[in-house]
């Protein structure tokens, strides 16, 4: 596609359940990024990729928050044990040569996570 | 600690209408500051980049300044649409860093 896919779009799960969130970049982009926003909040960083480099996990809240990008193109952001506090738009970016050279990033439109 | 603050924290206006938006933030130092708008259930889409050099950025009815001596930014809307409703984020990119800085968004409505 065009742009960035990410899917599912919405997603409601129990409490303790795991979870995974998938994104498509655009092809080429080499930084992939994850946010997250929780209502009337700003985004929250969570992870960077780029290219081949070593992943930005300084923004992931816990040990049960993890990502992997794959082949440098599709990435999973996977939550383990939800809580409640979990329950956000999780958006992915991705970006023709990262944000420090001005690089635009390209958002999906996020997949909003509920945990009852 | 970096941060991005936007006033005001919504807006209502009357289609036709101008507006500005404001953005005052502490990172320094920076490479670049961001105008997103984004529209309710979408993702952020894109207005101005902006580098520490430049004061002034158009796109369309969307007119963004810099000033990084007081380390402020304004996005001006002109002639304002009811399709203009919805929130405007600025993001600050430290400089040679891995770090976007989101502001919280100012949240606009525009009615007839």
């Amino acid at each position: 596609g065009a742009g960035v896919s990410q899917s599912p779009s919405n997603k409601v799960t129990e409490k303790g359940k795991d979870v995974e969130l998938r994104c498509d970049p655009i092809s080429g982009h080499t930084a992939l990024y994850w946010y997250r926003q929780s209502l009337g909040q700003g985004l929250e960083f969570l992870i960077y990729f780029q290219g081949n480099s070593a992943p930005d996990k300084s923004g992931l809240p816990s040990d049960r928050f993890s990502a992997e990008r794959t082949g440098g193109s599709v990435s999973t952001l996977t939550i383990q044990r939800t809580q409640q506090e979990d329950s956000a738009v999780y958006l992915c970016a991705s970006s023709p040569r990262g944000h420090s050279n001005t690089g635009e990033l390209f958002f999906g439109e996020g997949s909003r996570l509920t945990v009852l | 600690k970096n941060q991005v603050e936007q006033s005001p924290q919504s807006l209502i206006i009357l289609e036709g209408k101008n507006c500005t938006l404001q953005c005052n933030y502490t990172v320094s130092p920076f490479s670049n500051l961001r105008w997103y708008k984004q529209d309710t259930g979408r993702g952020p889409v894109s207005l101005t980049i902006m580098t520490f050099s430049e004061n002034t950025k158009s796109n369309g009815r969307y007119t963004a300044t810099l000033d990084a001596d007081t380390k402020q930014s304004s996005l001006h809307i002109t002639a304002s649409q009811l399709s203009d409703s919805a929130s405007y984020i600025c993001v600050v990119s430290e400089q040679a860093g891995t770090a976007l800085i989101f502001g919280k968004g100012t949240t606009l409505s525009v009615s007839s």
